[in-house]
């Protein structure tokens, strides 16, 4: 089957480092995506991974290994508008995503 | 507009009612998705449609059904809603086959109540 698995909460300090995992088991792999979503908002895409390593976008920077089924997401330098759901989603052989519940971040003064 | 828009923003329904959800994006996208987002669950597809003229069925169609008659616009209808399809829906669009990541992008949502 299908599954994608990710913590369903995290608690972190501002200005610190949190970095959030994610395992995925698909029907074929084409890529990962990491989105964030505000309470009560939309999922808002932030990082796309389909080879192996790591990929920065300025605070934010996403991991992935293929060969493991394992991505994480690397927040740096946190602020209190992190705090928000990070939702993990894999891309399978039909180009469909199969999406994990999110974890929940918690920033904290 | 800008985006995707979804209407109604929420809605309370009398089990039994019929409800159409609208959902309109002018990217121009080809590829277009409605999910539900119940807590703990995470998003779960109910119908999707990669290219005006054709639909396609999810994880979770079961009493939902959409339309696809133009790029623009892609109706979810509930034919008879039940307290179970209480959840908080978002319509979301990509650009697929167009080289790059099939990165979807998110309406507001529309947050529904069925008692």
């Amino acid at each position: 089957g299908q599954n994608i698995d990710q913590p369903t909460e995290m608690t972190a300090t501002e200005g610190a480092i949190v970095q959030i995992n994610c395992t995925y088991q698909t029907s074929g792999f084409n890529g990962l995506f990491w989105y964030q979503q505000h309470a009560g908002e939309a999922p808002t895409f932030l990082s796309y991974n389909v080879l192996d390593g790591l990929e920065e976008k300025g605070r934010f920077s996403s991991f992935l290994s293929r060969s493991k089924g394992y991505s994480y997401l690397l927040l740096k330098e946190l602020q209190m508008k992190d705090s928000a759901s990070y939702l993990c989603a894999a891309e399978d052989s039909n180009y469909q995503l199969i999406w994990g519940a999110g974890t929940k971040l918690i920033i904290k003064p | 507009i800008a985006g995707i828009t979804q209407a109604p923003t929420s809605q309370i329904l009398a089990a039994g009612r019929r409800m159409t959800l609208r959902c309109t994006q002018d990217m121009r996208h080809n590829a277009m998705y409605w999910y539900r987002q119940d807590l703990g669950l995470g998003l779960r597809l109910i119908h999707y449609s990669n290219t005006a003229g054709t639909t396609g069925k999810g994880e979770v169609p079961d009493g939902y059904s959409v339309s696809r008659a133009n790029t623009d616009d892609f109706p979810l209808t509930l034919a008879s809603a039940v307290p179970s399809q209480t959840s908080v829906y978002f319509c979301a669009s990509s650009d697929s086959g167009a080289g790059g990541p099939d990165t979807q992008y998110f309406g507001p949502g529309t947050r529904l109540t069925v008692l």
